[in-house]
């Protein structure tokens, strides 16, 4: 159980050019899921928190009109990069927290596989 | 502020014991996780401890949390090969909605 799924794993697009990430939590519902950033070896920087049904939170430095973020379901949260640039390129991560865990006392939050985002 | 700090590579033997060190500097932790992360993929939550306990011990796993130091260590009995991968530990702050800082990373890397 408690799985996530991001697509597409991979993506390769050019300058100025918008992409799409989806974050999905394929057995459970998530009333928040968390977008991170990854660098090359590096650590994961979160970017926003994203509630069902609400304005996602954006962190400080994180422009909210490049990182689109929408909600719209307990199963998915998208991630849109708009107008992007080669520093854009990096490993996005979401993350899911499950709303009915019985271990809700720590708040487990699950990990997507990642989406790997180069522009050319 | 928050601020987590991991060393970045650690290199042990197969069947020898790894010892993982993370320091923070929030003392309002709760909970202080350790994920792994294998090439390519996401995070894999490997245990955690409420900020309450001293040690949890999970099968091959110990963490050893020392709070007045800020202090937490991950030991992984008898290292094998598939052990290699990055750690990070993580902590969450009270009232960050489960909001997680995570370290800089320690690549481990297991040799025969």
């Amino acid at each position: 159980g408690a799985v996530v799924s991001q697509h597409p794993s991979r993506v390769i697009c050019k300058s100025g050019t918008s992409v799409k990430i989806e974050c999905r939590s394929l057995d459970f519902q998530a009333t928040t899921m968390f977008w991170y950033r990854q660098f090359p070896k590096q650590s994961l920087m979160l970017m926003a928190t994203s509630n069902e049904g609400s304005k996602a939170t954006y962190e400080q430095g994180v422009e909210k009109d490049k990182f689109l973020i929408n909600h719209a379901s307990l199963t998915l949260s998208t991630l849109t990069v708009t107008s992007a640039h080669p520093e854009d390129s990096s490993f996005y991560i979401c993350s899911a927290r499950d709303l009915g865990s019985t271990s809700g006392a720590n708040n487990e939050q699950f990990f997507g596989p990642g989406t790997r985002l180069t522009v050319l | 502020g928050e601020d987590v700090e991991q060393s970045l590579f650690l290199s042990v033997r197969e069947g020898d014991s790894s010892v993982i060190n993370c320091t923070y500097t929030d003392s309002s932790s709760t909970y202080l996780y350790w994920y792994k992360q294998e090439p390519g993929a996401g995070l894999q939550l490997l245990t955690y401890i409420f900020s309450n306990m001293d040690m949890k011990q999970d099968q091959r796993l110990t963490v050893l949390l020392n709070k007045k130091d800020k202090h937490l260590s991950l030991r992984i009995a008898d290292t094998q090969t598939g052990d290699s991968a990055i750690y990070f530990c993580a902590e969450r702050i009270t009232g960050t909605a489960s909001k997680l800082t995570f370290g800089t990373g320690t690549r481990l890397q297991v040799t025969l």
